[in-house]
Formats: structure tokens, sequence, C-alpha cells
């Protein structure tokens, strides 16, 4: 199984300033065929269920603020909120879709500071 | 728009089983693969399962598997989750997730809550 190491486990931000997540995967989630990454990042808030930020490591969905930015290859990888907002406020899970089971990082709760 | 509701959690005793349903609308069921997710009270969350759109093809955690068994009615639009020998750490909100392009999960439900317990 692929294991999924999220960093730090919680980050405390002031408005306005940037929040980096960190992803490791024990093994490459490139894909040789199409040199895609298959590595998303959610957003879940209390009583909610998750919502798609970002797909193949770096294409945001539609919808969603740009202030949301994914990076890296491989096996590291960053969820960038380049400008805080309050609600920002949330669990941040990344996740690999490259083999069965599809396992999730630990998670990321950001608070403002 | 697409709308997943999923159905039929509840308490039950450990040994026991219960069936998930997550009704599917607003696009071509068939056309999709689809799982179930699950989160513990204060977790984060966990893959359960897959099955691709004709319902040949199903995958497990190893947590679940040679309990759960995942199925689907393509004429109903409807996923299951049949659970079988329940455990106190299945214990969990279920969430159903439609899977697209092998890469993300766009869609889910709002979830529905196991309890095992005696």
């Amino acid at each position: 199984d692929i294991v999924m190491t999220q960093s730090p486990d919680s980050l405390a931000v002031s408005l306005g300033e940037r929040a980096n997540i960190d992803c490791k995967s024990s093994q490459s989630v490139l894909h040789s065929s199409n040199n895609k990454n298959y590595l998303a990042w959610y957003q879940q808030k209390p009583g909610q269920p998750p919502k798609l930020l970002i797909y193949w490591a770096s294409t945001r969905e539609s919808g969603v603020p740009d202030r949301f930015s994914g990076s890296g290859s491989g096996t590291d990888f960053t969820l960038t909120i380049s400008s805080l907002q309050a609600e920002d406020v949330a669990v941040y899970y990344c996740q690999q879709c490259y083999s069965t089971p599809f396992t999730f990082g630990g998670g990321t709760k950001v608070e403002i500071k | 728009e697409v709308q997943l509701v999923e159905s039929g959690g509840g308490l039950v005793q450990p040994g026991g089983s219960l069936r998930l349903s997550c009704a599917a609308s607003g696009f071509t069921f068939n056309n999709y693969w689809m799982h179930w997710v699950r989160q513990a009270p204060g977790k984060g969350l966990v893959w359960v399962s897959r099955i691709n759109g004709d319902g040949t093809t199903t995958n497990y955690a190893d947590s679940v598997k040679g309990r759960f068994t995942i199925s689907r009615d393509n004429a109903k639009n409807t996923l299951y989750l049949q659970m079988n020998s329940l455990r106190a750490e299945d214990t969990a909100v279920y969430y159903c997730a439609r899977g697209d392009d092998y890469s993300k999960f766009v869609s889910w439900g709002q979830g529905t809550l196991v309890t095992v317990s005696s």
C-alpha cells in the first residue's frame, strides 16, 4: 500500500498570509503512460463532506479560488494557500489515486493565528 | 446537478450486518466508478472500496476485505455496501463518491453514520 504522510498536523496562519501543506507518498504516484501525478487535495469543513480542490497534483478544480495551488511530482507534493481567508479554516487531505487502496494523508488542520 | 444520497446507517451490535445505499442522480450512473470512503468520529478519511461502471471489478481496503461487499444496480442508479461481521472500529460516517478520470472524487454524498456498539 502507498502510505501518504502529511505535515504539519496543524497550522496557524494570519489572515492574508501564506499556508503550505506538504504531502509525501511512500512511492511515486507519477503514471508513466500519461506523465500525470495521481495526487489530489481535498478541503473538509466540520459536518461537511470533503471538497475537491486540486487533482493531478496541480490542476485546480473548476470554481476553486486561485489562491489554492498545488505543486510537486513523484513523491513530494505541496498545497499552497497564497493568502489565507477566514473561510479557508478547515482540514486538508491529500490522496493518491495511483493504486488501490486509494490512501489519504492524515490531514492538516488550518486555523487562523 | 449531480446528487449522491446515502442511507441505511444506524446502530448495530458487534458481529451484526448493515447494508448502505447511495442513490445517484444527475449523471449517467453506469459510466462511472463509484467509491465508499469512511471517517471515524474525529479522525481522517479512509478509502473503503470501489466498483467499476458495469459492476465487474471491485477493490477493497484490507481492513474490510472478506466482510464488506460493494455492488451496484445500474437500473436503479444505486450503489450499495453490504457490511457483515461489523466491529467497533467500523464505526464511522460512510460517504459514497463518484470517481472521475481515475484521479479525483468530485462529487460526494453527505454521508451516513454507522455505529457499532453493544
